[in-house]
């Protein structure tokens, strides 16, 4: 099993740029969801989904989009980045909501000029 | 809202005791925790639930106050090996959503 893997490692954006973080599990786990980290801040929650078809907003959901077509893949989308959104974004998974193990992938980290 | 840790951050010569403390305003139904060690990712450590017992990972151990919404994390006898960053993570008792707290710093030195 390759766990969670998340692609790119590494991101350099100009501000207004759009782009996908890509996340998948080969785990058949229901639950994923997505981080960003941040010095200081801890891990914020940004979105997550408790199945195919079914997502919802975090804490700081302003700015992403997310969506679920296929249990493996859960990705992330900045629809215009801003040098606010420089992190790093984690994305994790678990066979269900709340009280099961979270599987993180190895993370995204994200600069934009 | 994000459960709030304490202390921030901590530093310890190998052998010694600490206490990581983790609070909630909420209600809570479980409570994780997680270490991160410097440019990786979080890695799970135990999951205490409402109503459930103490839980222990090698010596580290977690308690789960439900009437104070707190749980404590603690480490007996580090290790150099448990140098990291760790976080505590709350579900209230809508279900859905695992939010961290900010994280406390434990540096165990030799």
């Amino acid at each position: 099993n390759a766990g969670v893997t998340q692609t790119p490692k590494f991101q350099v954006l100009k501000t207004g740029q759009s782009m996908t973080l890509q996340c998948a599990q080969d785990m058949n786990h229901e639950y994923m969801s997505w981080y960003r980290q941040d010095p200081g801040m801890g891990l914020r929650l940004i979105h997550y989904s408790v199945g195919a078809g079914i997502t919802d907003q975090g804490e700081v959901p302003n700015g992403y989009n997310v969506s679920r077509s296929t249990t493996e893949d859960f990705p992330l989308r900045l629809l215009s980045a801003a040098p606010s959104q420089t992190s790093v974004y984690f994305c994790a998974s678990s066979y269900g909501a709340g009280h099961y193990e979270q599987y993180f992938g190895p993370g995204t980290r994200l600069t934009v000029t | 809202q994000q459960p709030v840790q304490s202390p921030q951050a901590v530093i310890l010569r190998e052998g010694e005791d600490a206490v990581i403390n983790c609070s909630s305003s909420k209600a809570l139904y479980s409570v994780h925790w997680y270490r991160q060690k410097h440019g990786e990712a979080p890695v799970f450590l135990m999951i205490l639930l409402k109503g459930g017992e103490q839980m222990r990972h090698e010596k580290i151990s977690a308690s789960f106050n439900e009437k104070k919404q707190q749980s404590s994390l603690y480490l007996t006898a580090s290790q150099l090996s448990y140098s990291g960053t760790y976080f505590c993570g709350t579900e209230d008792n809508q279900g859905g959503k695992l939010i961290f707290g900010q994280g406390t710093e434990l540096s165990v030195k030799p």
